[in-house]
């Protein structure tokens, strides 16, 4: 099993832009969760969806911040425009509803540098 | 409302000391119970977990035992390593699909 899959691993990229990020859950889950963490504020869950339907995004910051779920095995995070507060190591994790305990797994992260 | 507290960081320890990181809960229902570990530069994974009173998780030389009575899962390992050095996470889950609830990490430092 490849785990969750996040790209890109680092992003740099100046204020103004837009930034997506990416995940592939792994295969069978039906629960995603998009989580930042920084020095400061810790770990944050942002979003998630349950069976691609996003059901809790009281976590998103502000309407610079968007999440979509097109299919079982892809979400997108898109930061527009982008900000240097917004830099932070963003976790996406995803599980099986019911199985062991509910149990997350998580992917390596994406580093944003928002200049 | 659910909420998790662990004890704060950062804690240093000497290579094969003992070690104990406390984790206290509050859940509305009966949650089930997590230890998460992050290494530097990647992201969380399981270390244990306990989904009923009295069960004890183990794992890596880790063990957490679930306490009702006393709402904790508390972290132990008798002999720490340099290689455990890393943040620790306790977390619990009240239902199938709703996001786990995760304390604010405690970072440990094991040197040689």
């Amino acid at each position: 099993d490849a785990g969750v899959i996040q790209s890109p691993r680092h992003e740099v990229t100046e204020m103004g832009q837009e930034v997506t990020l990416r995940c592939k859950p792994i295969s069978g889950h039906n629960s995603l969760f998009w989580y930042r963490q920084t020095m400061m504020r810790g770990l944050e869950l942002l979003i998630y969806f349950n069976n691609n339907v996003p059901i809790d995004d009281s976590g998103m910051p502000e309407d610079r911040f968007s999440a979509k779920m097109p299919n079982a095995s892809f979400s997108t995070l898109k930061i527009q425009p982008s900000e240097p507060r917004d830099s932070a190591v963003y976790f996406c994790a995803s599980s099986l509803t019911g199985g062991r305990g509910n149990e997350q797994f998580f992917g390596p992260g994406t580093r944003l540098t928002v200049l | 409302g659910n909420s998790v507290t662990q004890m704060e960081g950062p804690v240093t320890l000497s290579e094969e000391a003992f070690l104990t990181i406390n984790c206290t809960y509050t859940a509305t229902g009966y949650p089930s119970l997590f230890w998460y570990v992050q290494y530097p530069g990647e992201g969380l994974q399981l270390l244990l977990k306990a989904t009923k009173a009295d069960d004890k998780g183990s794992n890596k030389g880790f063990e957490a035992t679930y306490r009702k009575e006393t709402t904790s899962f508390h972290l132990e390992k008798g002999s720490v390593q340099v290689s455990d050095s890393a943040v620790y996470f306790c977390a619990l889950s009240v239902a199938g699909n709703t996001p786990l609830v995760f304390g604010k990490g405690t970072r440990l430092s094991v040197i040689a």
